[in-house]
């Protein structure tokens, strides 16, 4: 089975600077996707952005961008520019493309990012 | 347009009641699914339907069965409810059963049983 580790509880930055938030995952396949999801104290699970797994290239959303490093099993989300609309809890989330059926999302316990005005 | 709507988005109940949480999309997508967030905001699969078939179904205690009338709705029943039932659950939708499906939420419910 698959795993998601988050490493961070909390982060803190400072409104308009750069965090690094950390998503390491464990699985022997390989192919698959990974995300990142916010959830602002609305509750609302929001896609922030996505990355396929035979892509090499980082995938970007505007501020928020990847570093995805497969043979590390690492997948790491930068948010530039912070602002305070960016407090929230970050989960990482893997989905397997071997499922042969709807598969779910594991995800990771999630980082609470602070923004500091 | 709400794409996922869920009712009602809080729940108070009492042990050993039974009660339902009402999920439906309005995407036409074939997939939906059952996530469970307990108090320390972990999130994890509980259930997901395509074409009302239930795909996957993890360690969930049998107390919990999701039921689809159509495929644009996707019920979660929940029978003699313990206190370890409290939670927020979210119901998701996605247009198939392809990893790259992307899966979109709902508000989230939250279940607390006293």
């Amino acid at each position: 089975a698959q795993t998601v580790t988050q490493s961070q509880p909390e982060m803190s930055v400072q409104e308009a600077e750069t965090v690094t938030l950390s998503c390491t995952y464990d699985t022997s396949e390989s192919d698959y996707y990974l995300f990142w999801y916010k959830q602002p104290p609305s509750r609302q699970m929001i896609l922030v952005i996505r990355q396929e797994a035979y892509k090499q290239q980082n995938a970007t959303e505007n501020r928020f961008s990847v570093n995805f490093q497969k043979a590390a099993k690492s997948f790491s989300l930068k948010i530039s520019d912070s602002q305070l609309g960016d407090a929230a809890m970050y989960f990482c989330a893997y989905r397997s493309a071997y499922g042969g059926g709807a598969d779910g999302l594991t995800f990771g316990k999630g980082t609470h990012l602070i923004i500091q005005p | 347009d709400t794409a996922v709507s869920q009712t009602p988005k809080y729940l108070v109940t009492q042990m050993g009641n039974d009660k339902s949480i009402k999920c439906e999309q309005n995407l036409g997508h074939d997939t939906m699914y059952w996530y469970k967030q307990d108090s320390k905001k972990f999130l994890k699969i509980m259930f997901s339907y395509n074409n009302k078939e239930l795909i996957i179904n993890e360690t969930v205690p049998n107390r919990f069965s999701p039921k689809s009338p159509d495929k644009a709705h996707l019920n979660l029943h929940i029978n003699s409810l313990e206190l370890g039932d409290s939670a927020v659950y979210f119901c998701a939708s996605s247009r198939g059963t392809t990893y790259e499906d992307e899966q979109y939420f709902g508000p989230g419910t939250r279940l607390t049983v006293t």
